[in-house]
């Protein structure tokens, strides 16, 4: 059964940045590619960016670019998406999400983890 | 960036109503659309794929059709647990975007 695990929810104050990691397990990680999806409070689904593990490519939203990196360890089955630079606005609950091709659908989707921005 | 509009933004309707969502896109995508149902403080779940194919799994009163520009969701007999949010997704094109998102409620 393919599950991917996030991180624990996380409290940064303004011009912080944040690492949210997903580790996934049952089945092939390089083979798919892993999304950044987040949703602010009472808001709808934004795509911020995604990794093919296997050849290491991220591709990112223009809106996100210069302030988020994402990254793929293959040894550990883990991506990870750094968002520097915080502000209130980034206040969401951040997903990871697996998609089998590169133009395909989300099958699975990590539980969420929040993070919040504070001061 | 390829713009997608769902409409309505809310709906409520009686358990075993016949109920469609729209999504149309502000470009040609083919059928490069899927659908997704999220619950409150749940991740989305993926409901159709390529415009048309259900997930394995997802209940057979769940269907989609539509290319091009226009598609709908449509729940042939509506049942309590259907109350969620649906969420429309191209993914003709990076960035991949989402609709704003239907709230169904049951009456």
């Amino acid at each position: 059964q393919v599950q991917l695990m996030q991180s624990g929810a996380e409290v940064k104050k303004p011009g912080s940045s944040v690492k949210v990691s997903c580790k996934a397990s049952g089945d092939t990680f390089s083979t798919y590619t892993i999304s950044w999806v987040r949703q602010a409070p009472g808001q709808g689904l934004e795509w911020m960016g995604r990794i093919i593990p296997i050849v290491g490519i991220a591709s990112y939203a223009q809106k996100f670019r210069g302030r988020v990196t994402i990254t793929a360890d293959k040894s550990t089955s883990t991506a990870y998406m750094e968002l520097s630079s915080l502000r209130s606005e980034d206040t969401a609950v951040y997903y990871c999400a697996r998609a089998v091709a590169v133009a395909s659908f989300f099958d699975y989707w990590g539980q969420g983890t929040l993070v919040t921005v504070s001061s | 960036d390829i713009h997608m509009t769902q409409s309505p933004s809310s709906l409520s309707a009686s358990v075993g109503d016949r109920v469609t969502i729209t999504c149309q896109a502000n470009q040609d995508i083919s059928n490069s659309l899927n659908w997704y149902q999220q619950k409150p403080g749940k991740a989305p779940q993926l409901l159709i794929y390529g415009a048309s194919n259900l997930e394995t799994g997802v209940p057979s009163r769940f269907s989609g059709s539509g290319s091009g520009t226009d598609f709908s969701l449509t729940v042939s007999s509506l049942q309590p647990e259907d109350t969620a949010i649906y969420y429309c997704q191209q993914y003709d094109d990076l960035p991949l975007t989402f609709g704003g998102g239907t709230k169904v409620e049951i009456k």
